[in-house]
């Protein structure tokens, strides 16, 4: 596709349960970066990967927190057990290298009830 | 790392031009500025970086001093689409984009 996809657009999941949040980069982009934005906060990263390997994970805020990325596509972003606190838009970026700006995706809000 | 200052907020006279300042003392040598809009509801949007010397695009312009510790986001003919919040970021060494917490920039009719 043209741009960063991002699935699901929404998701509202029970608190302890276990949520996978999907990014497709744009073809070719070998950087891919993960975000969290909580309601009227700033952006924080969480994670960078280089093509499949991850050099920085220095965001992820716990454990629960866990991301993988398939080569140089599609990377998916897993909250075990998640809580209240999780709720949040999760944004994804990917750029062609990691000196270019980035492209961000449309997000996926996530609601732990 | 470098961090950034902005001012929270600021307001613009649709169809004035709307000049938003960063501060970045601590840059290094090879440190680029990036600017990025964000709004709202929607992700981030890229809008112009630059290392040293003034940049300009067909959204908006970028003036760097001459000793790179600050600069202005110019937006030459602002209209309601751009309010946003508007980041001003330097890029750290392993490449990551850290967000502050940005200008609210609102333009008004």
């Amino acid at each position: 596709g043209a741009g960063v996809s991002q699935s699901p657009s929404n998701k509202v999941t029970e608190k302890g349960k276990d949520v996978e949040l999907r990014c497709d980069p744009i073809s070719g982009h070998t950087a891919l970066y993960w975000y969290r934005q909580r309601l009227g906060q700033g952006l924080e990263f969480l994670i960078y990967f280089q093509g499949n390997s991850a050099p920085d994970k220095s965001g992820l805020p716990s454990d629960r927190f866990s991301a993988e990325r398939t080569g140089e596509s599609v990377s998916t972003l897993t909250i075990q057990r998640t809580q209240q606190e999780d709720s949040a838009v999760y944004l994804c970026a990917s750029s062609p290298d990691s000196y270019y700006g980035y492209t961000f995706g449309s997000g996926t809000r996530l609601t732990v009830v | 790392d470098a961090k950034t200052t902005q001012p929270p907020s600021m307001d613009c006279a649709e169809g004035r031009a709307a000049n938003l300042p960063c501060n970045h003392s601590t840059i290094s040598g090879n440190e680029y500025v990036y600017w990025y809009r964000q709004i709202h509801s929607q992700g981030p949007q890229y809008i112009i970086h630059g290392l040293k010397n003034n940049e300009t695009n067909e959204m908006a312009s970028l003036i760097i001093t001459e000793d790179r510790k600050s600069s202005t986001l110019i937006l030459p003919h602002a209209t309601l689409r751009d309010t946003a919040v508007y980041y001003c970021i330097v890029r750290d060494r392993s490449g990551k984009l850290i967000f502050g917490q940005g200008t609210e920039l609102s333009v008004k009719p």
